[in-house]
């Protein structure tokens, strides 16, 4: 069975611009959780999605926002790009129907130059 | 709230010596506990679980955890490092939502 899968896996992009990334879960897998890693605040929960909705959301501001489709494929999206928003953002997925542990896929990794 | 702490951002041990990374938790509820691995440029890779089962937790590459719950920690050992272990080790709580909450990581060192 295919792991997680996130694409880009690099991104380079410039102050102000703004960026999609993208998910795609393990295959039965039917929620999607984002984080992002910096040096500075480590591991960071961004959001979780499950049947199209967001369940959860971090305290994250509002340039940061993310969508689920119907195949459980999930993108987020960051506006107004700011020097800060250069991290790993790591993609996770989890059955729901049973077994709470979440799978990472192998991150994007965004620079904001 | 939940919260979590590992004591000790590095630990250097030689090959074939105790593993042990230090973890301990804050949480209102009965806590799902995770310890997590990360390789350089890559994701996270669940290590092991607790979720009540079990106080005494196996997971994969040979690494263990113990859940004390009078001192609120889930220490993560190994009883032999191997050079493949040198990686950086994530504790990390939930309340059984799709929220983690993750300690600072360690970073393990193995020296041959």
């Amino acid at each position: 069975k295919a792991g997680v899968t996130q694409t880009p896996r690099y991104l380079i992009k410039t102050r102000g611009q703004q960026v999609t990334l993208s998910c795609s879960p393990i295959s039965g897998h039917r929620s999607v959780s984002w984080y992002q890693q910096t040096p500075g605040q480590g591991l960071q929960f961004l959001f979780e999605y499950f049947s199209e909705t967001q369940r959860n959301k971090g305290n994250f501001p509002g340039r940061f926002s993310g969508r689920q489709f119907s195949n459980s494929r999930s993108e987020m999206n960051v506006s107004t790009l700011e020097l800060g928003d250069s991290a790993l953002y790591l993609c996770a997925s989890r059955r729901v129907d049973g077994g709470n542990e979440q799978f990472f896929g192998p991150g994007t990794r965004l620079t904001v130059l | 709230a939940q919260s979590v702490t590992q004591l000790g951002s590095h630990v250097s041990v030689s090959e074939g010596a105790l593993v042990l990374l230090r973890c301990n938790y804050s949480s209102s509820v009965p806590p799902y506990l995770f310890w997590y691995v990360q390789y350089p440029n890559q994701g996270l890779q669940l290590l092991l679980k607790y979720t009540s089962a079990a106080t005494l937790v196996k997971g994969i590459n040979g690494f263990e955890a113990e859940f004390k719950k009078s001192e609120t920690s889930f220490h993560l050992t190994k009883p032999s490092a191997h050079m493949s272990d040198a990686a950086e080790y994530f504790c990390a709580v939930s309340d059984n939502t799709d929220k983690l909450i993750f300690g600072t990581g360690t970073r393990l060192q193995v020296f041959p």
